[in-house]
């Protein structure tokens, strides 16, 4: 299930199933939006992008969703495994603009 | 063909003192960001930079943080004076073209842990 920790909310899924962490952007002007996975210690590597054009994008094992109706993005990973557990971050790119804004994250737990 | 390279991976200053972190971008990119984490938060943008330019640097605090890309060498945020609210892990991201596609050709590097004891 899903809860709010002290600090990041955290999803707790069994080895196997699948997961989907949700995201809320904040810019309606938002043209590109990418999904980071970060390990402890790590940097953030990327997992999937989309762009504004598109509402569904297919990777390895991972679907990127985007609503731009409520401003939302999910990531569905299918068949979780142990290597998944990490924290995942959306970011999205402002039309016009280089930077990346993080949202706020949410750690994956997998449990066996 | 290395991705992007920080050093030193930890830092340790006391308060006062200067920190200077470095970042060589991923070979043939010419795009540089620097973003900074607090723990169990997402990364904070603060600075991007082109060779010998500052292209976007809204996200810096405006005293003590500077930041350059020369034509030659690394990237280096510079911190003066640190105080222990300046300890964080800071990321350095590059790019080829600042566009967006395909990944926006943004790697990130495994970041520097700064602690201001």
């Amino acid at each position: 299930g899903e809860s709010v920790g002290l600090h990041l909310p955290t999803l707790s899924v069994q080895e196997g199933d699948n997961s989907i962490i949700n995201c809320a952007y904040s810019n309606s002007a938002s043209d590109y939006f990418i999904w980071y996975k970060q390990e402890s210690g790590k940097g953030p590597q990327f997992i999937i992008d989309i762009r504004s054009n598109m509402d569904k994008r297919q990777g390895q094992r991972v679907t990127v969703l985007l609503n731009k109706t409520v401003k939302h993005l999910s990531l569905q990973i299918a068949a979780t495994q142990p290597g998944d557990s990490a924290v995942y971050f959306c970011a999205e790119k402002k039309s016009g603009y280089n930077k990346l804004i993080f949202g706020a994250g949410t750690r994956l737990a997998v449990h066996p | 063909n290395a991705g992007v390279m920080q050093n030193p991976r930890h830092l340790v200053r006391r308060r006062g003192q200067e920190a200077r972190l470095r970042c060589s971008p991923v070979k043939g990119h010419s795009h540089v960001y620097w973003y900074r984490q607090l723990p169990e938060e997402g990364l904070k943008f603060m600075v991007y930079l082109q060779k010998e330019n500052i292209i976007d640097e809204s996200g810096m605090p405006k005293e003590r943080f500077s930041a350059e890309f020369p034509k030659e060498g690394p990237s280096i945020l510079r911190i003066q004076q640190v105080v222990r609210g300046d300890s964080a892990a800071y990321f350095c991201a590059s790019s080829k073209l600042g566009k967006a596609y395909d990944n926006y050709g943004y790697t990130f590097g495994s970041g520097t842990r700064l602690t201001v004891v």
